[in-house]
């Protein structure tokens, strides 16, 4: 079946430091991929995503790339804040299901 | 546009009782999920209805926990008797649905921390 694996967490970083948070997956036929953030005592709320293969997602600074020949999505910040403290999880939907498969999820703590 | 709408926001209640969780989707979107979030267990799938009818509950983690979709724009998670086990944030998501819309993300709720004691 599908699956999605994160890099493993916490991660702690200084503000402005560059952020990585690898992410691969398994899937049958071509997923969309996503990446989600949770702020506390919030849902979780859509970050960006892409639908095929080089697409680049992007928003808030944020990036990550499809790679299909690597199955990764993985996502990088170019100099992060406080404020991206957060959890984020990176998901697949495959086109044939309704649902989504999420990863375990990867804290980010930023300190100043 | 008004996002999921989950109800309440916290309950705290002692256990044995009856909890009901309730959820209205965003408009137009076919497909509903419930979600429960725990430190322990992260994120896991509970069930999902598509057009109102349950796709897929094998997350429900027991006979306690039941959910209705009764109409396109509600819906309920009931936890008859509770356990200090179920306390967790529970949370609904919907999104639309297959063909071209197939590759659009979940919208998720504030979520309903819920307590047994």
């Amino acid at each position: 079946g599908d699956s999605v694996t994160q890099m493993e967490g916490p991660v702690t970083l200084s503000e402005e430091a560059f952020l990585t948070i690898n992410c691969t997956y398994t899937a049958t036929g071509y997923p969309s991929l996503f990446w989600y953030v949770q702020y506390p005592g919030e849902g979780l709320q859509l970050l960006l995503k892409a639908t095929k293969a080089d697409d680049k997602g992007s928003n808030k600074g944020f990036e990550a790339t499809y790679r299909k020949e690597t199955t990764s999505f993985h996502l990088e910040k170019g100099s992060v804040q406080v404020s991206d403290s957060a959890v984020y999880f990176c998901a697949l939907r495959a086109g044939h299901a309704g649902k989504s498969t999420f990863g375990d999820g990867t804290t980010l703590t930023v300190k100043p | 546009d008004a996002g999921v709408i989950q109800s309440p926001r916290h309950e705290v209640t002692e256990m044995g009782q009856e909890v009901t969780l309730r959820c209205k989707p965003i408009s137009g979107h076919d497909y509903l999920f419930w979600y429960r979030q725990t430190m322990m267990r992260g994120l896991e799938l509970l069930i999902y209805f598509n057009n109102n009818v349950p796709i897929d509950d094998s997350g429900m983690p027991e006979d306690r926990f039941s959910a209705k979709m009764p109409n396109a724009s509600f819906s309920t998670l009931k936890i008859q008797p509770s356990e200090p086990r179920d306390s967790a944030v529970y949370f609904c998501a919907s999104s639309s649905g297959t063909g071209a819309d197939s590759n659009q993300p979940q919208h998720f709720g504030d979520g309903t921390r819920l307590s047994i004691l």
